[in-house]
């Protein structure tokens, strides 16, 4: 299994711009997260889908973040318009309901610098 | 807020055994003691969970106190490779969405 596959690795873009990161997760599994990190606050939980449905976004900072799952095999987190404070690193994961709870499988991330 | 206490950092020499420890003392009778690994510039890696007996894997051992309100991580013989921030995590079963990442602990793996 080629594991949870992101898209782009690095992006550098200008305030104001648009940015669009990519999620492929694990085939068959059922549950996916998009994580933040940065050194000063950490990894932080924005938003988790189940069977493709949103369940929570209250970790989204606010309305120029969103995220869609149009099927079970691809996911979108979107920032419109980015600002600097939002250069981080973004992870996705997915894990499937009735293994290993708790066992999330991580991408390898998308850096996100904006200018 | 993960819950959960962690040294900042720790040194280990290669070829020698890491012990990692990690306080939990409010740890309730449903949650699981994780531990998750971030090597630099990966993402996160699922190490062990257990709830209240010792477990071992492939990857590591995991000791739990008898009154479940601290742990430690054994990494057996430790490799450069295991450079990395070690995050203990507290999880009620069936709550993967309940993950929440403290600040963890460093190990430096040295030659």
């Amino acid at each position: 299994d080629a594991g949870v596959i992101q898209s782009p690795r690095h992006e550098v873009t200008e305030m104001g711009q648009e940015v669009t990161l990519r999620c492929k997760p694990i085939s068959g599994h059922d549950y996916l997260f998009w994580y933040r990190q940065t050194m000063m606050r950490g990894l932080e939980l924005l938003i988790y889908f189940n069977n493709n449905v949103p369940i929570d976004d209250s970790g989204m900072p606010e309305d120029r973040f969103s995220a869609k799952m149009p099927n079970a095999s691809f996911s979108t987190l979107k920032i419109q318009p980015s600002e600097p404070r939002d250069s981080a690193v973004y992870f996705c994961a997915s894990t499937l309901f009735g293994g290993v709870t708790g066992e999330l499988f991580f991408g390898e991330g998308s850096r996100l610098t904006v200018l | 807020d993960a819950k959960t206490t962690q040294p900042p950092s720790m040194d280990c020499a290669e070829g020698r055994a890491a012990n990692l420890p990690c306080n939990h003392s409010t740890i309730s009778g449903n949650e699981y003691v994780y531990w998750y690994r971030q090597i630099h510039s990966q993402g996160p890696q699922y190490i062990i969970h257990g709830l209240k007996n010792n477990e071992t894997n492939e990857m590591a051992s995991l000791i739990i106190t008898e009154d479940r309100k601290s742990s430690t991580l054994i990494l057996p013989h430790a490799t450069l490779r295991d450079t990395a921030v070690y995050y203990c995590i507290r999880l009620p079963q069936g709550g993967s969405e309940k993950l929440v990442f403290g600040k963890g602990t460093k190990l430096t793996v040295n030659p």
